[in-house]
């Protein structure tokens, strides 16, 4: 079974653009949650659809949002982008099962370069 | 919410040394797993143990769910080991939000 896909795995925009990340789960998974990671604040939750359905935020601001789409692929965005964005950004995919399982699988990650 | 805690934030081993990697929580959880972050980025996931003990090859956790902590042991480490590593838990109720520690830097020297 193919893992968690992302694309593009390397950006390079310039202050006050807007990007768009694409995440595809593991076939048969629904929920897509997104995280930021940087050096000073460590991994960091951004959100999570399921359904098509955004269930969970974490504390960012508005300029970060996302979307899902009925295959489950997730997008997310980021406006008018500052410098402090320059991050990795992984995207994860989960089957819940029965039980409570959960686990979670991640991508290859997207690295954002903001100049 | 919920804190977790990693400890030691950095440790170097000679190759073939045995070590013990901790992670503490604030708060009852509903998952925990373990990943290894590889040189380009990627998490790798180690494993998914909400509580008991489970092994693969070289590498065994055991969380304690009611003292809130979970260890990773890796015996006779090899350079391919070194990396950082991450415990992330997940509170109950909150969905598939994972919180993440800070880390810990492995370096294992030949």
């Amino acid at each position: 079974k193919a893992g968690v896909t992302q694309t593009p795995r390397y950006l390079i925009k310039t202050r006050g653009q807007q990007v768009t990340l694409s995440c595809s789960p593991i076939s048969g998974h629904r929920s897509v949650s997104w995280y930021q990671q940087t050096p000073g604040q460590g991994l960091q939750f951004l959100f999570e659809y399921f359904s098509e359905t955004q269930r969970n935020k974490g504390n960012f601001p508005g300029r970060f949002s996302g979307r899902q789409f009925s295959n489950s692929r997730s997008e997310m965005n980021v406006s008018t982008l500052e410098l402090g964005d320059s991050a990795l950004y992984l995207c994860a995919s989960s089957f819940e099962g029965e039980y409570g399982y959960n686990e979670q699988f991640f991508g290859p990650g997207t690295r954002l370069t903001v100049l | 919410g919920i804190q977790v805690e990693q400890s030691p934030p950095d440790l170097i081993l000679q190759e073939g040394a045995n070590s013990t990697l901790r992670c503490n929580f604030s708060d009852s959880v509903n998952n925990l797993q373990w990943f290894h972050q590889n040189p380009w980025g990627q998490l790798i996931n180690l494993f998914y143990i909400p509580s008991g003990t489970k092994q693969n090859g070289r590498l065994s956790a055991t969380t304690v769910a009611t003292e809130r902590y979970s260890l990773l042991y890796i015996s006779s480490s090899q350079t391919t080991d070194s990396g950082v590593y991450f415990c992330a838990v997940e509170r109950f109720n909150a969905g598939n939000m994972l919180t993440f520690g800070g880390g810990t830097r492995l370096m294992v020297k030949p």
